[in-house]
């Protein structure tokens, strides 16, 4: 079947320190991916996407690569902010339409 | 162009008592997916509809129910409320195989 496993949290940097979250899936056919982040209080906002193999999707700082040979899409960003804080969830979209979602990693960033 | 739009934003309820949660797509999404957020969890999905058919369902009881409108507004019914349906209720629209896009959610408390 189709899913999203995420790194667990919550993870815990200092600000301007490298950020790696990891993700790998297990799907049929060629989904596309996404990072979503949900800061406090708030609903879900698209973060970035990537719909083929060696697609690289960035936003805001953030950076994410489609690697179809490891069946990864690990979000990266070079220098958090606090104002990073926030829920990050990793997803893929089937062929088909539906959606699934990681677990969630909480990233918490100290000034 | 006005995007997920989820009513009511919070709503109380008693044990054994209905709810019914309210979602409108953005302007020409044909898919909406509901999602279930509890205290500390992350999201659980709980339907999937599109062009006005159920498409699929998450691993929860037939009293949580709902549909889909020809205009592609959608419905979530929870019936017989327990205490553990108190969450966060998000919806999200889609065109097929591209990224969704989420509503503010509703915060459902079962009292």
């Amino acid at each position: 079947g189709n899913s999203v496993t995420q790194m667990e949290g919550p993870v815990t940097l200092s600000e301007e320190a490298f950020l790696t979250i990891n993700c790998t899936y297990t799907a049929t056919g060629y989904p596309s991916l996404f990072w979503y982040v949900q800061y406090p209080g708030e609903g879900l906002q698209l973060l970035l996407k990537a719909t083929k193999a060696d697609d690289k999707g960035s936003n805001k700082g953030f950076e994410a690569t489609y690697r179809k040979e490891t069946t990864s899409f690990h979000l990266e960003k070079g220098s958090v902010q606090v104002s990073d804080s926030a829920v990050y969830f990793c997803a893929l979209s089937t062929p088909a339409g539906k959606l699934i979602f990681g677990q969630g990693t909480e990233l918490s960033v100290k000034p | 162009e006005a995007g997920v739009t989820q009513s009511p934003t919070h709503l109380i309820k008693t044990r054994g008592q209905q709810a019914t949660l309210r979602c409108s797509p953005i302007s020409g999404h044909t898919s909406v997916y509901w999602y279930q957020q509890a205290l500390g969890l992350g999201l659980q999905f709980l339907l999937w509809y599109d062009e006005g058919e159920e498409r699929n369902r998450g691993n929860f009881p037939p009293r949580f129910s709902g549909r889909q409108f020809p205009n592609y507004s959608s419905e979530l019914n929870v019936n017989a409320l327990e205490l553990e349906d108190s969450a966060l209720y998000l919806c999200a629209s889609s065109l097929r195989v591209s990224e969704a896009f989420f509503g503010q959610g509703t915060r459902l408390t079962v009292v």
